[in-house]
């Protein structure tokens, strides 16, 4: 069965304390590998989208990269306004496939 | 990207009534999608939208229920009927840009927050 698990489900974090959020896969045929911002009442928001293992995409602090099984989302010095849900969603040969997501909290 | 807005940002509602939700984006799209998200959960697929034909509905959301209108390629609706307060979510409509190729991104919509009462 496809299935999408994201860990941790909450984190917390100091201004500037690097992490990295985690997005465990299992689907066939995997088309697609995709990172989502998602703030408290909006629509998520597109951040990234991975085709195969071993790419890597960046956009200011926020890194992802790809395996054949999971794919992690680096955040680097995270900042106060890098505090939302970060959803991750893969794409099998029959549908889009979300995980329940990773609470990010940063404080300043 | 595309630019999607939504129609009611959020809205009350009594039991027993119905609501629609307007979807409409800056660009001409092949397929419109349909989500719910329920408080503290992931996002749920509901129905996909195609111009000219009917909605295709995911196992547990039914047309009676859930009846979707696709009149152009720019806008959809989804009308939530007969409400009771397990309806409480919010909905979420998205696209694939371009000709909906198997690994084109889907932008989200701001989402319509619905709470039943």
């Amino acid at each position: 069965e496809d299935q999408v698990t994201q860990s941790p489900e909450a984190l917390r974090l100091q201004e500037g304390e690097s992490s990295s959020l985690n997005c465990s896969y299992t689907v066939s045929g995997l088309r697609g590998l995709f990172w989502y911002r998602q703030d408290p009442g909006k629509g998520p928001e597109f951040l990234f989208t991975l085709y195969s293992a071993g790419e890597e995409k960046e956009k200011e602090r926020l890194k992802a990269t790809l395996t054949k099984k999971e794919s992690f989302l680096h955040i680097t010095a995270p900042k106060p306004e890098d505090s939302a849900t970060y959803l991750c969603a893969v794409q099998g040969t029959y549908k889009y496939i979300f995980g329940t997501g990773t609470r990010l909290k940063v404080l300043a | 990207s595309a630019v999607i807005s939504q129609k009611p940002s959020r809205d009350i509602c009594q039991r027993g009534t119905s609501l629609t939700i307007q979807c409409q984006v800056d660009s001409q799209v092949t397929m419109m999608f349909w989500y719910r998200q329920q408080p503290g959960q992931s996002l749920t697929l509901i129905a996909t939208a195609n111009q000219g034909s009917e909605a295709t509905y995911e196992s547990g959301f039914v047309i009676d229920k859930f009846p979707i209108s696709r009149p152009n390629l720019t806008f959809s609706t989804l009308t939530v009927s007969n409400m009771s307060p397990e309806d409480s979510s919010i909905y979420l409509c998205s696209v694939f840009l371009g000709l909906a190729g198997p690994t084109d991104t889907q932008y989200f919509g701001p989402g319509t927050r619905l709470t039943v009462l």
